[in-house]
């Protein structure tokens, strides 16, 4: 299986801040790399898929990049929506897995 | 306007069954592989299972292999996900979704439903 691994796994930030989340897979994965966004007690959102391609209509302050085993997503110019729990997910193979989530708190 | 409904979830007892239902509707059901992903109180998204578009092939996650059967119904724009055997460790919100996967027409797509609760607990 392949292991993705978040870091942080959580991040104090102010808004107005740019913010970067990295994401590493156990092997390489190509740019099959999805984000999302969690808001407390909501379905995730996407963002990004194929590790650098905006989902339409989200924001272009959210940016991914990476190939193979190193991802980041990177958010600019932190907003209060901005806060949250993100998650990398890979679909490069079976199983379908999701990092352990990065949470992104006010400070 | 897609939307992805799911339903069924409640409180079953341990080594009890449950089967939730999804209803998909603004978007052309039977063109994507379906997901089902859960995720257990306070933890993060687990994958569970796909069924490809015209359910010919399935996958599972290791935990749920021999315990939980995804199928669906295209003809009623619907997904199921039948689940036996059920343990605490089953505890989760249930999300139906098109996830972003299996080929590169269905990378950019990535739809979530609400959600359902199962609890499994005496």
């Amino acid at each position: 299986d392949i292991q993705m691994t978040q870091s942080p796994s959580s991040l104090s930030a102010s808004v107005g801040d740019r913010v970067t989340i990295t994401c590493r897979a156990s092997q390489g994965i190509s740019n099959h790399l999805a984000w999302f966004q969690q808001k407390p007690g909501k379905a995730p959102k996407s963002l990004i898929y194929a590790a650098s391609s905006l989902q339409s209509g989200v924001p272009s302050k959210f940016s991914g990049s990476g190939s193979g085993t190193d991802f980041t997503l990177t958010i600019s110019s932190l907003q209060p929506e901005d806060f949250a729990t993100y998650y990398c997910q890979q679909y490069n193979s079976y199983p379908i897995t999701f990092g352990q989530g990065t949470r992104l708190e006010i400070k | 306007e897609v939307q992805l409904v799911e339903s069924g979830g409640g409180l079953v007892q341990p080594g009890g069954s449950l089967r939730l239902s999804c209803a998909a509707s603004g978007f052309t059901f039977s063109s994507y592989w379906m997901s089902w992903v859960r995720q257990a109180p306070g933890k993060g998204l687990e994958w569970v299972a796909n069924i490809k578009q015209d359910g010919s092939d399935k996958y599972y996650v290791d935990s749920v292999k021999g315990r939980f059967t995804i199928s669906r119904d295209n003809a009623k724009n619907s997904l199921f996900l039948q689940m036996n055997s059920l343990t605490g460790e089953d505890t989760a919100v249930y999300y139906c979704a098109v996830l972003p996967c299996c080929s590169p027409t269905q990378w950019g797509v990535a739809y979530w439903g609400q959600g359902t609760l199962v609890t499994v607990s005496s």
